[in-house]
Parts: structure tokens; sequence; C-alpha cells
């Protein structure tokens, strides 16, 4: 299947900062992608999916502020989560898919703590 | 009533026996389905992708589909204990703009 790098893996810092999450697709190139979250054994929930060139399409009751998203080539999308709080600890999944394929591949995961 | 449904589990099955998982889903117009299995701490890995009624096999997992009925179900045959893990079944509405609508999952464990 396509590859997805999702980086950093894991990262932990202070409430009220900002923190990038980058997600790229290695061998395709992918004209959607959605943000998801993941609270421990709890199921997915898409944030948002962007789109090349345009602007995010965020689910209702996600922030838009808050979850800065930027899709601005076909292999790379961005989800900043700025000012970052402990309640938005959590696993945070991004995921791509081609031109014309309805074939989801997840990137590895960011699990994020925020203290 | 919620989209995708799973059964939570956990559900434990014998080395080498049949696994078989069950998903129901709300909307008459989805037109993808998908099979997710997920490692804890892990993201997802696409297993199974079925589009049409009736049975598609890929070695040892059967996915089977049933529009009328709105099920969709996955087998897995000559289980392993590395199969434990949560299955996901995921549902596209189609249209190809859409991300996937996921169950919950249902923890699968393989006793040895």
């Amino acid at each position: 299947g396509a590859v997805v790098s999702q980086h950093p893996s894991r990262v932990i810092c202070k409430s009220g900062t900002s923190v990038k999450i980058e997600c790229r697709s290695l061998d395709f190139q992918a004209t959607t992608m959605f943000w998801y979250r993941q609270f421990p054994k709890k199921s997915l929930m898409l944030m948002a999916t962007s789109n090349e060139g345009s602007k995010a399409t965020y689910e209702q009751g996600v922030e838009k502020d808050k979850f800065l998203i930027n899709h601005a080539s076909l292999t790379l999308s961005t989800l900043t989560v700025t000012s970052a709080h402990p309640e938005d600890s959590s696993f945070y999944i991004c995921s791509a898919r081609g031109q014309g394929d309805e074939k989801l591949f997840f990137g590895s995961g960011t699990q994020l703590s925020v203290l | 009533q919620k989209e995708v449904e799973q059964n939570s589990g956990p559900l434990s099955v014998p080395e080498g026996a049949i696994a078989s998982l069950n998903c129901t889903y709300s909307d008459r117009g989805s037109q993808s389905f998908f099979w997710y299995r997920q490692y804890s701490g892990k993201s997802p890995e696409l297993i199974m992708s079925i589009y049409s009624n009736g049975d598609k096999e890929d070695g040892r997992f059967t996915a089977q589909l049933n529009k009328a009925s709105q099920y969709v179900s996955l087998l897995i045959r000559d289980s392993q204990p590395s199969d434990s893990a949560t299955y996901l079944c995921a549902v596209n509405k189609g249209g190809g703009a859409d991300g996937l609508t996921f169950g919950k999952g249902t923890h699968l464990i393989i006793q040895p």
C-alpha cells in the first residue's frame, strides 16, 4: 500500500505552547488528507478534511483557530495545535487518499501530551 | 443511532479457530466499506475493502457485505495470537470527498 509518513511520533509540551505535526505522502500525490484524533479506547474522530490549495473543512465542534491545518502541496499537510492545553492531549493521526482512490492510508500517529 | 456500530468486546477466540467480527451501519447510501486493524498505540492498518454484496477473500481474511441488511463482517480463519488487536469497521458514503466514519472497534484476543 501507499506510504504516509507522520512526524513527530511523540511530543510532550507545556501548556500554552504550539505544536506542529507533519504528514507526508511519500509515494503518491494526496489530493485529500484527513486529520483524526483518538482518545484512549475510543474510536477515531475526524477533525478536518484538507484539500491541496484550499481551506480545510472542519467537523462540527472542532475549533479551526485552535487546530490550524495547511495543505500547501500534494504531498504535505500540517496540523498545528495552538496554545495547547492538557485536554488536547490525544493521539493524532493523519491519513491520505490519492486521486480517484477511496482507500485511506494512515500515518503512524502522534501522541501529544500537554503538561 | 450511531452511524457505525461494533461490539466493543473483548472477543476471545482460541488459536486456530475462526474469528467473526460484525459491523452495522445506519446510512443506506454508504458505498464503500473497510476493515482496519489497530494495535495498541499504533495507527490503523488497512486489511480489506469491499464495495459490493457478497464475500471477498484475501488470504485468511474474508469480508462479507449485505447492503440490504446494512451489515458488514470480517472472518479471520486459522486465528493466530498476532491477530490480537482492535478491528475497526469504516464506512464511506461515497463521492470521494469525505473521510471515513469509523466504528469504535472490536477488541479481539486470540488465546494460544
